[in-house]
C-alpha cells in the first residue's frame, strides 16, 4: 500500500460527458502528479501541483484540468470525453525539497468511454 | 529528456538472479538514475535509483557503468512476485519532477 488513494476506481460513461477523479496523496505529500496510462500511448504525465498551485504541465489535453485543494487532495477533471480518452490515471505524490524524491502511485482509475 | 534503451521483454526462473539492462548514452552529469516497476493491475512503484555508485537495498542493487551510459537493475532471487514492467528513467535533479516513461522491460519469472 503506497498510502495515495484514487478514487473511483472504475468509471464507466458515455462520450461528451465530464466526470472528477479524486486523489488523497500520501500524508505530508505535497506534490501531486497525474498520470496517464493507454495502450497506444503508454504512461504519460499529464500534470504536476506542489501545494495547491501548478508546477509543471505535460501532454494534457486542454478538455482536462486539475487543481489541488487546500488539504492537498487533487481532483482532475475531463470534460467533453472522447473514445480515446479511455485510460488508467494514475495518481502520484511525492514530498520533501528534493527534486527527485520517489514518486509514490496509487491505484489508479479506470475510465472507459462508450 | 534524455532517453533510455531497454529490452523489450526478459525471462528468468524462479529464485534466479535477474540482470536488467539499461542504455541511457545521452545522460548529462546531473541525471541520476532511477528504475521503477509496475506489477499487473497496479500503479508504478519505486524500485531504487543512484548517480554514479551502484546502490543496494532491499529491493535490488544498481550497477552503474563507470562513463555512467549504462546501468543494471539486479534482482538477486526472483520471485513470481517479480513478474512486471521495469522502468529506467532518468531525472534531472535540476529540472522538471515529473517521470518520463519508456516501453520498459517486462519480465517474465518462470516457476
Amino acid at each position: 500500500d503506497s498510502g495515495v488513494t484514487q478514487t473511483p476506481k472504475h468509471l464507466i460513461t458515455a462520450t461528451g460527458q465530464r466526470v472528477t477523479l479524486r486523489c488523497s496523496p500520501r500524508s505530508g505529500d505535497l506534490s501531486v502528479y497525474w498520470y496517464q496510462q493507454s495502450l497506444d500511448q503508454g504512461l504519460q504525465f499529464l500534470i504536476q501541483y506542489y501545494n495547491g498551485e501548478e508546477r509543471a504541465k505535460g501532454n494534457i489535453l486542454e478538455r482536462f484540468s486539475a487543481q489541488q485543494f487546500p488539504d492537498l487532495h487533487s481532483e482532475l477533471n475531463l470534460s467533453s470525453l472522447e473514445l480515446g480518452d479511455s485510460a488508467l490515471y494514475f495518481c502520484a505524490s511525492s514530498g520533501g525539497p528534493r527534486r527527485v524524491n520517489e514518486q509514490f502511485f496509487g491505484p489508479g482509475t479506470r475510465l472507459t468511454v462508450l | 529528456d534524455a532517453k533510455t534503451t531497454q529490452p523489450n521483454s526478459m525471462e528468468s526462473n524462479e529464485e534466479e538472479p535477474v540482470h536488467l539492462p539499461c542504455n541511457h548514452s545521452t545522460i548529462s552529469g546531473t541525471d541520476y538514475i532511477h528504475w521503477y516497476r509496475q506489477l499487473p493491475s497496479q500503479g508504478p512503484e519505486y524500485v531504487i535509483h543512484g548517480l554514479t555508485s551502484n546502490v543496494n537495498n532491499r529491493m535490488a542493487s544498481l550497477a552503474i557503468a563507470e562513463d555512467r551510459k549504462s546501468s543494471t537493475l539486479i534482482l538477486h532471487r526472483a520471485t513470481l512476485r517479480d513478474a512486471a514492467v521495469y522502468y529506467c528513467i532518468l531525472r534531472d535533479r535540476g529540472g522538471s519532477e515529473k517521470l518520463v516513461f519508456g516501453k520498459g522491460t517486462k519480465l517474465t519469472v518462470n516457476p
